[in-house]
């Protein structure tokens, strides 16, 4: 089975800071697709970036990058220049086939 | 682009009856939708997938007589909860994708609280 894990429950940061997510998963597939997505207050499901498993290069969109290790199975997620709206529940997760699997998810306050 | 609407956002029955959720794909044809519930502060979890013109395939453990789900165009798919009881209650989430398999992305709409009485 498809597993997706991330280790930290909580965390903070300082705004204009820079902070770092974690997420390891766990797949028999040779071809997948991960993504971090962000849950704010609303509820709302936010796609924040997506990385190809076949590309060595790390994805980035504006202040967000990801640290794609393939062989370790990591996938961590960079958020710099840290702002008050990227307050948030962050999700990692990986495709099956069509399906998600997500992991449980990392409550990231940010702090003026 | 690639905006999911559902509705309602909220909805409060008593319990015994039969609540209908609706999701679109306003911009976009979406040959594959999923349905996921959300328990407060955890994630989410999926309960069925459903492509256009067929049955849903559900998630193990996921009462496919309970959660009725029909997908009848390329631009809506509805959950129905039927029969339901205060354990119901719950976030309901969905998502909507082009259905290209593991290359494709899913995107989500505002979610349903359902509240059962």
């Amino acid at each position: 089975a498809q597993t997706v894990t991330q280790s930290q429950p909580e965390m903070s940061v300082q705004e204009a800071e820079t902070v770092t997510l974690s997420c390891t998963y766990d797949t028999s597939e040779s071809d997948y697709y991960l993504f971090w997505y962000k849950q704010p207050p609303s509820r709302q499901m936010i796609l924040v970036i997506r990385q190809e498993a076949y590309k060595q290069q790390n994805a980035t969109e504006n202040r967000f990058s990801v640290n794609f290790q393939k062989a370790a199975k990591s996938f961590s997620l960079k958020i710099s220049d840290s702002q008050l709206g990227d307050a948030a529940m962050y999700f990692c997760a990986s495709t099956s086939g069509s399906r998600l699997t997500f992991g449980e998810g990392t409550q990231l306050t940010v702090n003026p | 682009g690639a905006v999911v609407s559902q509705h309602p956002s909220r909805v409060i029955c008593k319990s015994g009856t039969s609540v209908k959720i609706e999701c679109r794909s306003l911009d976009f044809q979406a040959t594959t939708m999923f349905w996921y519930r959300q328990f407060p502060k955890k994630s989410l979890m999926l309960m069925a997938t459903s492509n256009e013109g067929s049955k849903a395939t559900y998630e193990q453990g996921v009462e496919k007589d309970k959660f009725l789900i029909n997908h009848a165009s390329l631009t809506l798919s509805t959950l129905t909860v039927t029969s339901a009881h205060p354990e119901d209650s719950s976030f309901y989430i969905c998502s909507a994708s082009l259905g290209l398999g593991s290359t494709d992305t899913q995107y989500f709409g505002p979610g349903t609280r359902l509240t059962v009485l």
